[in-house]
């Protein structure tokens, strides 16, 4: 089974960085993937690691260590429209479909 | 592109009543999924497909039917709603497994079974 831990709730003030961990334990891993998603929205992508290190994508990066079931979200720059939840996802090898399992939510709010 | 496309956007049920969720994507994915995301938790998977004619299992797929008879349509059945079937429902798509994880989420059916 797969299971991921995150933190419910992150408060940071406008302008700032801020960081969401994510832990897991699987069975098999393939890669962590982060969603986000605006109240009543749908899920939408962020980012992949498949391998260890950091990837960055404008003001948001994400980072992998396989050694350690650990990777995390950065956001630069905090904007009010930031505020949403953050999910992790993982993704097991062998299988036919991008099968990915969820945490369940890092709700984010910006303060001014 | 309209992307993923799911309706109805709202429903009501009554116990035991039965509905199906439709779910059409124009991109092209052979992968697509049906989750449920109940209030502060995170998506929970029901079933899904890696191409036309081939359904699996997720974590969650007791009450819920699926079929793929095309690359577009996948949709869910509900039978015999009950109550802990109120939820969003979700449903996704993806151009392939492995690597390129990206899913593509339609907007939600919003659901209550009263």
């Amino acid at each position: 089974g797969q299971s991921l831990e995150q933190p419910s709730e992150v408060t940071a003030v406008e302008g700032a960085i801020v960081q969401i961990n994510c832990t897991y334990q699987t069975s098999g891993f393939y890669g962590l993937s982060w969603y986000q998603q605006h109240d009543g929205g749908a899920p939408t992508f962020l980012s992949y690691n498949g391998l260890d290190g950091l990837e960055e994508t404008g003001r948001f990066s994400s980072f992998l260590s396989r050694s350690d079931s650990y990777g995390y979200l950065l956001l630069q720059e905090l904007q009010m429209k930031d505020s949403a939840s953050y999910f992790c996802a993982v993704s097991a090898p062998n299988t036919n479909a991008g099968k990915s399992t969820f945490g369940d939510g890092t709700t984010l709010t910006v303060k001014p | 592109n309209a992307g993923v496309t799911q309706t109805p956007k709202f429903r009501i049920l009554k116990i035991g009543q039965s509905m199906t969720l439709q779910c059409t994507q124009d991109m092209n994915h052979n992968y697509m999924y049906w989750y449920r995301q109940d209030p502060g938790m995170g998506l929970k998977l029901i079933y899904y497909s890696v191409g036309a004619g081939i359904t699996d299992k997720g974590e969650v797929p007791n009450g819920y039917n699926v079929s793929r008879s095309t690359t577009e349509d996948f949709p869910l059945r509900l039978e015999l709603a009950a109550p802990s079937q109120t939820s969003v429902y979700f449903c996704a798509s993806s151009k392939t497994s492995g690597r390129a994880v990206e899913q593509f989420f339609g907007p939600g059916t919003r659901l209550t079974v009263l």
